[in-house]
């Protein structure tokens, strides 16, 4: 069955730290990824999107993400957190062209230390 | 910029009552789908329509049915209703002839008591 692994659950850094949050999914066949963002109490926003083309794509509030097919992943980055990205974040895979089905990971909660 | 909006926002029931959720999606916007985010947790996909029919369906219980009206707008019905139900159920909409970029509703929260 197809699936999004997100490997951290929990992170916390300080301001101005480097943010890595990894992303893997397991489908054969042709995806399209996304990056939402839950900040507390809100509902899902999209931070970046990958349909085609350059793997590196750039979102909003200075995150990237870069999709490597040979590794089945979509890793966010952002250079240096701000106490304002405390949120939680999902990476999700829809399946396919024209699939309607999109797979969420679990999430991981991110806080950033004033 | 008009956003996809439910109702409502909070809605309690009590064990085998029935609910109906309802999704307004954004203008122009074909497609709708219907997830459910147990607290903690991922948003679990339950079902999508486009243009009206069924085009998806995931973990969507049996004593739970949807549909989608002439207006694009997109009911949730639920019967039955368990303690588990208790949950956020968001609806998102985008426009269903290419990569399927959501947005997201801000979700209603069903409480079962």
């Amino acid at each position: 069955a197809q699936s999004v692994s997100q490997h951290n659950h929990h992170v916390i850094l300080s301001e101005a730290a480097s943010l890595e949050l990894g992303c893997n999914y397991s489908y054969g066949g042709t995806v399209n990824l996304f990056w939402y963002v839950q900040y507390p109490g809100q509902h899902l926003q999209l931070l970046l999107k990958y349909f085609s083309g350059d793997p590196l794509v750039k979102g909003i509030k200075g995150f990237e993400a870069e999709f490597i097919k040979s590794k089945f992943s979509f890793n966010l980055r952002k250079p240096s957190v701000q106490w304002s990205d405390t949120a939680e974040y999902f990476c999700a895979v829809n399946l396919g062209t024209g699939g309607f089905k999109t797979i969420f990971g679990a999430g991981t909660r991110l806080f950033v230390k004033a | 910029a008009a956003g996809v909006i439910q109702s409502p926002r909070h809605l309690i029931k009590e064990k085998r009552e029935t609910a109906t959720l309802k999704c307004y999606p954004i203008p122009r916007h074909d497609t709708v789908y219907w997830y459910q985010q147990g607290p903690g947790q991922d948003p679990q996909f339950l079902i999508s329509f486009y243009e009206k029919m069924q085009s998806d369906k995931g973990s969507i219980p049996d004593r739970f049915s949807a549909q989608q009206f002439s207006d694009y707008h997109s009911e949730l019905n639920m019967s039955s209703l368990e303690l588990g139900d208790s949950a956020l159920y968001f609806c998102a909409s985008s426009l269903g002839t290419g990569p399927h970029e959501q947005y997201f509703g801000p979700g209603t929260r069903l409480t079962v008591t």
